[in-house]
């Protein structure tokens, strides 16, 4: 199936400081999804980028996107200490329908 | 919209016994997938339902199972419950099977 595993596991910043986090994954893929999860709640969608871009912004979110290191990154600017969470990444291909599957994510602390 | 909405909240029950949690999908969506995430790792798939119909299946035993009925809602049953099937159970809906999931809050699922 496939995974997207995220780098690295854990990230601690200071309140406004850029928050760079990274996924690797390995088969051709149609996008790529990257999720929020507060501690213990569900998981939010932040951005989706498809195959044919290379980068995406939302508000304080930048995601970009290199097919042929089959690998994304996820920039978080002038962070906040509400930005403290997990955050995964999904990569969604051909073969994969609609299931995602999630690494263990990127644990980010961001302190006031 | 109220959005991907789970029941219960939480849960408690003992070795050996059956559990059955529900799951409302969003507003226009068709297409229903259940997660279980045990604590600290990523949210691992269980199954996708599509017209009332399993369309894909992770790794889980046939104790899993699931239903979807004519307007979408979904529900997970889990049989002979283990003491390793404590978790968080995610519901999550999309319309398209290359667009962006919405997750519910979970459900607490804790086995004794």
């Amino acid at each position: 199936s496939q995974q997207g595993e995220e780098d690295p596991q854990a990230l601690s910043i200071q309140e406004g400081e850029n928050a760079t986090m990274n996924c690797s994954y390995k088969t051709s893929i149609n996008n790529l999804q990257w999720y929020r999860q507060n501690s213990g709640r569900g998981l939010v969608h932040l951005i989706l980028i498809r195959s044919n871009e290379r980068e995406k912004h939302s508000g304080r979110l930048r995601v970009t996107l290199d097919t042929s290191k089959k690998s994304s990154s996820l920039l978080i600017t002038a962070s906040r200490a509400a930005d403290t969470a997990s955050y995964f990444c999904a990569p969604l291909g051909e073969t994969s329908g609609s299931r995602l599957t999630f690494g263990e994510g990127t644990q980010l602390t961001v302190n006031p | 919209d109220a959005g991907v909405t789970q029941s219960p909240t939480h849960l408690i029950k003992t070795r050996g016994q059956q559990v059955t949690l529900r799951c409302s999908p969003k507003s226009g969506h068709d297409t229903v997938s259940w997660y279980q995430q045990a604590l600290g790792q990523g949210p691992q798939f269980i199954f996708q339902y599509y017209e009332e119909e399993e369309r894909q299946r992770g790794n889980f035993p046939d104790r899993f199972s699931g239903h979807q009925y004519p307007n979408y809602s979904s529900e997970l049953n889990v049989n002979a419950l283990l003491l390793g099937d404590s978790a968080l159970y995610l519901c999550a809906s999309s319309f398209d099977s290359l667009t962006e999931a919405f997750f519910g809050q979970g459900t607490r699922l804790t086995v004794v």
